[in-house]
Formats: C-alpha cells, sequence, structure tokens
C-alpha cells in the first residue's frame, strides 16, 4: 500500500449506530487530517494531529471522536449522528504542519 | 477571516481550447496558495503551491501563476483527461498557520 488508504469507502448507518473510519498513510508524514466535504461547500477541516497530538478541534460536536495512537494512524469515532453529517470524509497527511497535505480516497458516509 | 472564491464553478471546453481557472483570495499574509485537483470519487491530488507574487509553476498541460491578490490556473491545449474539479486553497501566516482554507472548485469538463 502506497499514499494514504481510509477504509471503509462507503458506509450506510442509522442514526443510533456507532462506527468508525479508519486512516492509514504510508509515507512517513507526522501529522494528520480529518475533513468533511459536502456538495456545494468547501472542504471543512475537523481535526489534526501532529506527532500524535492533536492541536485543532475545529469546532466540531461531540459525535465525532477522533483518535490517533500514532503518527501513521488515525480513526474517527461516529455515533448518534445526524442526516446532514452525510458527506464524503477525506483524510489527510504531511510532512510537518505547514508542507502540502496528501488526501485519501475518502469514505462515503450516508446517515439514515 | 480568509476567504477563497474560484471562478467560474463550472466550465466546459473543447478538447484543446485552451482557459484560465480563478482563485481570488483574502487572507493576513500569505504563506502559500495550493492548487489541487479532484476526480469524481476521490480524494484531492496535489498540484502546485505558490508563495509569493510573480510566482509560476508549470506541469504538463497547467500552468499556475499568483499575484497579491489572485491566482490562475491556466489549462493550455486541454485533453479529456483533464476533467476534474479543481480546488485553490490558502495558508495563512501567523495564528493558526497550518490550516488550509479551501474554495469551492471549479468543475472543468473538456469535451473529445
Amino acid at each position: 500500500e502506497t499514499g494514504v488508504t481510509q477504509t471503509p469507502r462507503h458506509l450506510v448507518m442509522g442514526m443510533t449506530n456507532k462506527k468508525s473510519l479508519k486512516c492509514e498513510q504510508h509515507l512517513g508524514h507526522n501529522a494528520m487530517y480529518w475533513y468533511k466535504q459536502s456538495a456545494k461547500k468547501p472542504l471543512e477541516l475537523m481535526f489534526v494531529y501532529n506527532f500524535k497530538e492533536q492541536t485543532e478541534n475545529n469546532s466540531v460536536p461531540s459525535r465525532f471522536s477522533p483518535e490517533c495512537p500514532n503518527s501513521s494512524h488515525l480513526f474517527l469515532h461516529l455515533h448518534t449522528l445526524q442526516p446532514e453529517d452525510s458527506a464524503l470524509y477525506l483524510c489527510a497527511s504531511s510532512q510537518d504542519l505547514q508542507a502540502q497535505e496528501y488526501f485519501g480516497p475518502g469514505t462515503r458516509l450516508t446517515v439514515l | 477571516e480568509d476567504q477563497v472564491t474560484q471562478s467560474p464553478e463550472a466550465l466546459r471546453l473543447q478538447e484543446g481550447e485552451s482557459s484560465s481557472l480563478n482563485c481570488s483570495y483574502t487572507v493576513s499574509g500569505l504563506r502559500g496558495l495550493f492548487w489541487y485537483r479532484q476526480d469524481p470519487g476521490k480524494g484531492p491530488e496535489f498540484l502546485f503551491t505558490l508563495y509569493s507574487a510573480g510566482e509560476e509553476k508549470e506541469k504538463e498541460r497547467l500552468k499556475a501563476t499568483l499575484t497579491k491578490k489572485e491566482s490562475f490556473l491556466h489549462i493550455t491545449a486541454p485533453k479529456p483527461e483533464d476533467s476534474a474539479t479543481y480546488l485553490c486553497a490558502v495558508q495563512a501566516i501567523g495564528g493558526s498557520n497550518y490550516k488550509l482554507t479551501f474554495g469551492k472548485g471549479t468543475l472543468l469538463t473538456v469535451n473529445p
């Protein structure tokens, strides 16, 4: 595997479910990010981790819970989501916080 | 607050018909301007970073330029495989100076 991978690629869940998104980067980068991409809207930064430490929580509702066990892996735990949370969730990584970001393919999330 | 406006929202070109995409930005101090390409169902793919007014970068049929208020992505003799959404983002100096502020993108369609 190369670059940034995300699993699952597609996820359908009910509002009472709990699920997790996984991201893995094989680039040796130190920073990792979660973004939300909704139709007709710009990418929205959700969380930033640098050397496993969270440096940014962009006013994200608590029903989204990130976890970064090491510099290569990033998770987004989901619970009690709303239909408006349906979107493409993108993971990205960069060598450091100021370098260009490399994105994964995304997880298409649908909340019923 | 940093702002990025991309125009047009959508652009249709015939193969070989050159054109330009615009990215206007407002930022307290620009550290870098980034261009990404995004294909349907995929994550954004990094194209260029520009740091100072007057800077230009080229890659195949694409050339990015930067002024103090805007950036242009020039596409010369486009081919159908250039069809994608092109995203522009700015990174500011100071504060949370690693955060990227994205525009909504320009959807480019190149017809054969």
